[in-house]
């Protein structure tokens, strides 16, 4: 059974470039072709959808976020990642990553706080 | 300011049907599928209707979606505990060419 589970520093300082991975486990990322997803969820607010990465490396980001958004996928560990520059407070959120077009799958969340 | 616009509360009693709506515009709802995700306190979302009105394996038949031009509704039957949860209907938008959320809908079983 196909898993994910997020990893990285849970304290960014304002400025500073976040960075996130997330491990698939049980299932191959380059089989079959899917959108490998990044979503966030700010506390007390709706979800927003960060961006997404196909098999073939094709990507996607939202638009309020895409000059400071890069998605990449890294076959050989089995792991996707999202890097988010220049920071902010308000950036401090819960960052989930999703497997597939409808987010069939999501990893447990992890928390990230923007502070110095 | 979300892009498809959700009530922020719902309630109902146990038994009963409730329903929760998502409207969005021509360029997301209007054209394309919704889907339907429920958070349970604390935990991560879960796919809970893809496609309108298509249930993933395991999710009950008490649960069922609908769409009508740029709108789609959530309706869930015979209401229990359980179903506390906070709901959020999601489509992919062509203007935008992103997935765009609703805000979100807490539902409390009184």
């Amino acid at each position: 059974q196909v898993q994910l589970q997020e990893s990285g520093p849970g304290l960014v300082k304002p400025s500073q470039t976040l960075s996130l991975t997330c491990t698939v486990s049980g299932g191959s990322i380059s089989s079959g072709s899917y959108y490998w997803n990044w979503i966030r969820q700010s506390a007390g607010k709706g979800l927003e959808w960060i961006g997404r990465i196909f098999t073939s490396g094709n990507t996607n980001y939202n638009p309020s976020l895409k000059s400071r958004v890069s998605i990449s996928v890294d076959t050989s560990k089995n792991q996707f990642s999202l890097k988010l520059s220049s920071v902010t407070a308000a950036d401090t959120a819960v960052y989930y990553c999703a497997a597939g077009s409808w987010f069939i799958l999501w990893g447990q969340g992890t928390l990230v706080t923007v502070s110095s | 300011q979300s892009v498809l616009t959700q009530p922020p509360s719902a309630s109902g009693t146990p038994g009963q049907r409730v329903t929760i709506s998502c409207s969005g515009s021509i360029s997301n709802i209007g054209n394309n599928t919704v889907n339907w995700y429920q958070q349970l306190p604390g935990t991560a979302p879960k796919l809970l209707i893809y496609s309108n009105n298509q249930r993933p394996s395991g999710v009950p038949d008490r649960f069922s979606g609908s769409k009508s031009g740029t709108s789609a509704s959530l309706a869930i039957s015979g209401l229990q505990s359980e179903d506390e949860a906070d709901y959020s209907c999601a489509a992919w938008d062509h203007s935008l060419t992103g997935v765009v959320f609703g805000g979100g809908t807490k539902l409390t079983v009184l």
